[in-house]
């Protein structure tokens, strides 16, 4: 059983599309993250959730936006896609949001690409 | 704000052992993560450490000197296989995870 997984895992779209990628983690984790990864392989954090506290990157332009159903679900909307926007993004999930034990969990990506 | 400086690439023979840096600098310290990129994969976690000192883990040994701003991951016996990209990430006063560029680690025969 995988423990986090994205869907899908490849996403080539049109520029001013709305697209979401799809995360779901069976780990029981209280915490949830999407984090961005461009192409020099920087790895960003975009938000945090934990127990319905959503942490947001300030510099995340508000056309994303997590949205999630239950603990164990936490999907990202993206409205009208920009070129910049091509990268991978990762679901990631901790059992906790601070200390031993917060150490994130990340799905497999979605490499996200905007034509 | 946080800032993570770690080498951009580093290269070393299969056998041998390889230190990589990170030095740091954050409002509020809540522990220091080691990361694991294998290209075109997902992060693997490595090590946490909160407290000064040195945590090993089999190959891998993570040190961490808070007053220094300064950790560094210790491979031994390098094989193939650890080639790979090698990501710092701190936790501040956030507890959100601020993550450096990486490490590229090549391993040759």
């Amino acid at each position: 059983d995988t423990a986090v997984s994205q869907t899908p895992k490849y996403l080539v779209t049109q520029m001013g599309n709305d697209k979401s990628i799809k995360c779901e983690q069976n780990l029981g984790h209280d915490t949830m993250y999407w984090y961005k990864q461009d192409s020099k392989k920087f790895l960003k954090i975009m938000f945090s959730y934990n127990n319905k506290e959503l942490i947001i990157n300030e510099t995340v332009p508000n056309r994303f936006s997590p949205k999630s159903p239950d603990k164990a679900h936490l999907n990202l909307h993206i409205n009208s896609l920009e070129l910049g926007d091509s990268a991978v993004y990762f679901c990631a999930s901790s059992q906790k949001s601070s200390g031993k034990g917060s150490e994130a969990f990340f799905g497999q990506g979605t490499r996200l690409t905007v034509v | 704000g946080q800032n993570i400086d770690q080498p951009t690439e580093m290269t070393a023979t299969e056998g041998a052992i390889v230190q990589i840096n990170c030095t740091y600098q954050t409002s509020g310290f809540n522990g220091l993560f080691w990361y694991q990129q294998h290209a075109g994969e997902a992060p693997t976690f490595l090590s946490y450490n909160v407290l000064d000192g040195l945590e090993e883990k089999g190959r891998f040994s993570s040190f961490l000197s808070r007053s220094k701003g300064y950790s560094y991951l210790l491979l031994k016996e390098l094989q193939m296989k650890d080639s790979a990209s090698y990501l710092c990430a701190v936790s501040g006063g956030s507890y959100i995870p601020t993550f450096g560029r990486g490490t590229s680690l090549i391993v040759h025969p």
